[in-house]
């Protein structure tokens, strides 16, 4: 079964572009959610998706979105790039509900300049 | 929200050695899973762990989910076990990690 695949891996972007970002989710999985890391920051939820609607968003200004297809690949997307959104952003899938284990992708690494 | 605390933030053994991480939240949870971050930034699943103990070759897992924290034990280190070791958790909410616990090895 092949697991999370996240592209692209690695991008560099320059200050005031848009970026989008793909996850294709384990199959069968319906929930599929957005992580981004930074050294400061660790770890952070951005938003996630299932059944092509958003459950949960983070706390993350407007320039960051997403969305959810029928057959569950999600793209992120995130405009106006600042320095600051240099980071890892990390893609995960899970069945459905909470409680369940959740698989990450290899992850996509963003570095605006 | 849930509020994580792992310790310690770093710890560095020598290869043979035995540890222990500690997870730490702040309410009752229904996921709670240990990962290890890998070099190029992927999170490998290491147990998903909400009660109970579990255990998988060098490395096992207890959370107490009354007491409010998880234990990750790695027996016999060895150099590739160094990384991160992320403890995440979940109500019926998105996980939320701790800081990590960055492990480092050594020959």
């Amino acid at each position: 079964k092949a697991g999370v695949t996240q592209t692209p891996r690695y991008l560099i972007k320059t200050r005031g572009q848009q970026v989008t970002l793909s996850c294709s989710p384990i199959s069968g999985h319906r929930s599929v959610s957005w992580y981004q890391q930074t050294p400061g920051q660790g770890l952070q939820f951005l938003f996630e998706y299932f059944s092509e609607t958003q459950r949960n968003k983070g706390n993350f200004p407007g320039r960051f979105s997403g969305r959810q297809f029928s057959n569950s690949r999600s793209e992120m997307n995130v405009s106006t790039l600042e320095l600051g959104d240099s980071a890892l952003y990390l893609c995960a899938s899970s069945p459905d509900t909470y409680g369940n284990t959740i698989y990450f992708g290899e992850g996509s690494w963003l570095t605006v300049v | 929200g849930i509020q994580v605390e792992q310790s310690p933030p770093d710890l560095i053994l020598q290869e043979g050695a035995n540890s222990t991480l500690r997870c730490n939240f702040s309410d009752s949870v229904n996921n709670l899973q240990w990962f290890h971050q890998n070099p190029w930034g992927q999170l490998i699943n290491l147990f998903y762990i909400p009660s109970g103990t579990k255990q998988n070759g060098r490395l096992s897992a207890t959370t107490v989910a009354t007491e409010r924290y998880s234990l990750l034990y790695i027996s016999s280190s060895q150099t590739t076990d160094s990384g991160v070791y992320f403890c995440a958790v979940a109500g019926n909410t998105p996980l939320v990690f701790g800081k990590g616990t960055r492990l480092s090895v050594i020959a």
